[in-house]
């Protein structure tokens, strides 16, 4: 599985919009990129999933430019509950099974 | 539709002991995958069972084994538990199709504590 680099932590303030990019240089042909999220003592919970270009669901937006060693995971107007760590993962068919995690980005909102 | 269950929440142990953990996954999820998180090392798959059959492993010791039964639901032991073994251990159900790309459910998850 390709490996991914993303930051550790970050800051927002409650209202704005916040955007979470992961780098995966070596990612695969038939890789896809999934972002999952956890709070405190839960299980990760899946945010959103895409191969390239834009896709967005009632909770995200996941941007993906041509080359797809990038990506980036944009949540709207954050709110205190979105504080959480956020995982970025890159991986081909048949992986939800058996999920490399690294090290994540712990994202703080405040008011 | 009832997510993945982990039984039991909480679990205080004494070295050298052993622990069973349960999951129930998703009704109709074919694949339970066994994770455990540490603040030093993350979250670290540890195995995956399908079908009854352990599909994919991990790089964890021997002490750490699980089954899974004729209706998805999986167990994990460990044996001879050590400090180190405290941590966060997570199951997550997925339909287990090779052939398709798809989300993983996770529990709750249960909090071993050796002592």
């Amino acid at each position: 599985l390709a490996k991914t680099t993303q930051p550790i932590s970050m800051d927002s303030y409650e209202g704005q919009e916040v955007n979470i990019t992961c780098s995966h240089n070596n990612i695969a042909t038939n890789d896809y990129i999934t972002w999952y999220q956890q709070f405190p003592s839960q299980g990760p919970r899946f945010i959103i999933q895409g191969y390239k270009t834009k896709v967005t669901n009632e909770v995200a937006s996941l941007f993906i430019p041509a080359d797809r060693k990038s990506s980036t995971l944009s949540l709207p107007r954050v709110s205190l509950s979105d504080t959480a760590v956020y995982y970025c993962l890159v991986g081909g068919t048949g992986t939800a099974s058996k999920l490399t995690f690294g090290t994540g980005t712990r994202l703080q909102v405040t008011l | 539709k009832a997510g993945v269950t982990q039984t039991p929440r909480y679990l205080i142990k004494t070295r050298g002991q052993q622990v069973t953990l349960s999951c129930s996954p998703i009704s109709g999820h074919r694949s339970v995958s066994w994770y455990q998180q540490t603040p030093g090392q993350g979250l670290q798959f540890l195995f995956e069972y399908f079908s009854e059959t352990q599909r994919n492993k991990g790089n964890f010791p021997g002490r750490f084994s699980g089954r899974q039964f004729s209706n998805s639901r999986s167990e994990m032991n460990v044996s001879t538990l050590e400090l180190g073994d405290s941590a966060l251990y997570l199951c997550a159900s997925s339909p287990g199709d090779r052939s398709r790309l798809t989300e993983a459910f996770f529990g709750q998850g249960t909090r071993l504590t050796v002592v």
